[in-house]
């Protein structure tokens, strides 16, 4: 595989269920983000992770952990989420100090 | 800060025929990347083009041309040859080189619908 993808696509969750987001990127990239998208609302940084450690976190509330094992992979564990936590969840992938960044197809995450 | 808006309403073209779509910036810094991405219902966002704050020449790739007015910070796309593969929600970005201002910011996005 190539580029950056991303599982599940489709994830609908109650909100006392504990899920995880995965994203791997197969780029040779050292830097990896979560994006949250929103219905009408710009896409917002969640976290950023450069050379595998957590550079930027936007106060993003705790039920949201990002873990980065690795340079390729990068996860988004979610727990006790909100109804208004429902969103498509991007991944992106950078090369550090390259302005380009490489998205994922997303997880489209429902919570109920 | 930083800060891309982007205003039009749903945008419509015919097949064939060439669409801008608009996009203005606001920053403080001196340095700065100017970005298009497309995201088609699927989901993905796809980067279309790159245009620097201090390239002399506007950026093209392929069908994509990006119009670039420094003085008025603007960063317009044009679409040549509107094909309706590129019916999609296009958003601008923008990425600075100083401390908060240098993530992508990205506007709301713009809906195009290309009409056999």
């Amino acid at each position: 595989e190539t580029g950056v993808t991303q599982t599940p696509r489709h994830l609908v969750m109650g909100m006392t269920n504990k899920k995880s987001l995965k994203c791997e990127q197969h780029l040779g990239h050292n830097a990896m983000y979560w994006y949250k998208q929103s219905a009408k609302k710009p896409l917002e940084l969640m976290f950023v992770y450069s050379l595998e450690e957590r550079v930027e976190n936007n106060s993003v509330p705790s039920r949201f952990s990002p873990e980065c094992p690795n340079s390729s992979h990068l996860f988004l564990h979610l727990h006790t989420l909100q109804p208004e936590d429902s969103a498509l969840y991007l991944c992106a992938s950078s090369q550090q100090g390259s302005y380009e960044q490489y998205f994922g197809p997303g997880t489209r995450l429902t919570v109920t | 800060a930083q800060k891309i808006t982007q205003t039009q309403p749903g945008m419509f073209v015919q097949e064939k025929e060439a669409v801008t779509l608009d996009c203005t910036y606001d920053t403080s810094d001196p340095s700065y990347g100017l970005f298009w991405y497309k995201q088609p219902s699927s989901g993905e966002m796809i980067f279309l083009i790159y245009q620097g704050s201090y390239d002399q020449q506007n950026a093209t790739e392929g069908r994509y041309s990006l119009n670039f007015q420094k003085a008025r910070k603007s960063a317009n796309l044009v679409i040549s040859a509107s094909q309706l593969g590129d019916s999609a929600m296009y958003f601008c970005a923008m990425r600075g080189d100083t401390g908060a201002n240098s993530k992508l910011t990205f506007g709301k996005g713009i809906t195009l619908s290309v009409r056999p």
